[in-house]
């Protein structure tokens, strides 16, 4: 299984900021994938992150809102950009296992903007 | 595009009895994963299947895929407290991404 470090856990911002999280995975990873899963719904898929190429966004996402990097193959940040009280919600990093492609989750970060 | 759909969206059971979650695909899945998410916690792998009409059994939980690779349940037997949570069911369409379903959650009545 895979230990993945997610930061912060928790934020409260302003409207109009950004706000970085970065996820750290305990071992070298080809993908790693972004949610984001408002209160009391699912898990929406963000963005694919491979290491050494851009990002793939899914439908409704954009990369000048949610730019990601991954500098090497294990760690990737994810910034929300220009917040506004609609991006309050829980953001979640996640890796394939080896075994069953299963997912593993970081912590989450539950972020509110005011 | 492609959906999970999961029903119940709630389900609220004495402690002790049964609780199943269904799972609704839009087309063919490659396979399907569960996951259970309890209050404030991150998503917890628990099964995947990938055999059409494939049974798998995790003490109290019990696992299927239909025949058509579409659908999938999760039974629970003889609940506990300690089932309280949302269960997300996730297929895997052959993409390399997962998309998760719209997530049962289950409150135990003590």
């Amino acid at each position: 299984s895979a230990v993945i470090s997610q930061k912060p856990s928790r934020d409260i911002c302003q409207r109009g900021t950004s706000l970085t999280i970065q996820c750290q995975v305990d071992s070298q990873v080809t993908m790693m994938f972004w949610y984001r899963q408002q209160p009391g719904q699912s898990l929406t898929l963000i963005a694919t992150a491979n290491q050494g190429s851009e990002a793939t966004y899914e439908s409704g996402f954009v990369i000048d809102k949610f730019p990601i990097s991954r500098p090497n193959l294990t760690f990737s940040t994810l910034t929300v950009s220009n917040m506004s009280p609609e991006d309050s919600s829980i953001y979640l990093c996640s890796v394939e296992g080896r075994r069953y492609a299963e997912a593993f989750f970081g912590q989450g970060t539950r972020l509110t903007v005011v | 595009g492609q959906q999970v759909m999961q029903i119940p969206q709630y389900q609220h059971v004495q402690e002790g009895e049964d609780f199943t979650t269904y799972c609704n695909s839009s087309t063919t899945l490659s396979n399907i994963q569960w996951y259970k998410q309890r209050p404030g916690g991150h998503p917890v792998f628990l099964i995947q299947l990938v055999k059409s009409g494939e049974v798998k059994k995790q003490k109290r939980l019990t696992f299927q895929f239909g025949e058509a690779k579409k659908n999938s349940s999760l039974h629970i037997t003889a609940t506990q407290t300690t089932d309280v949570g949302t269960y997300f069911c996730a297929g895997d369409f052959g993409n390399e991404k997962l998309t998760f379903g719209t997530g049962t959650r289950l409150t135990i009545i003590p």
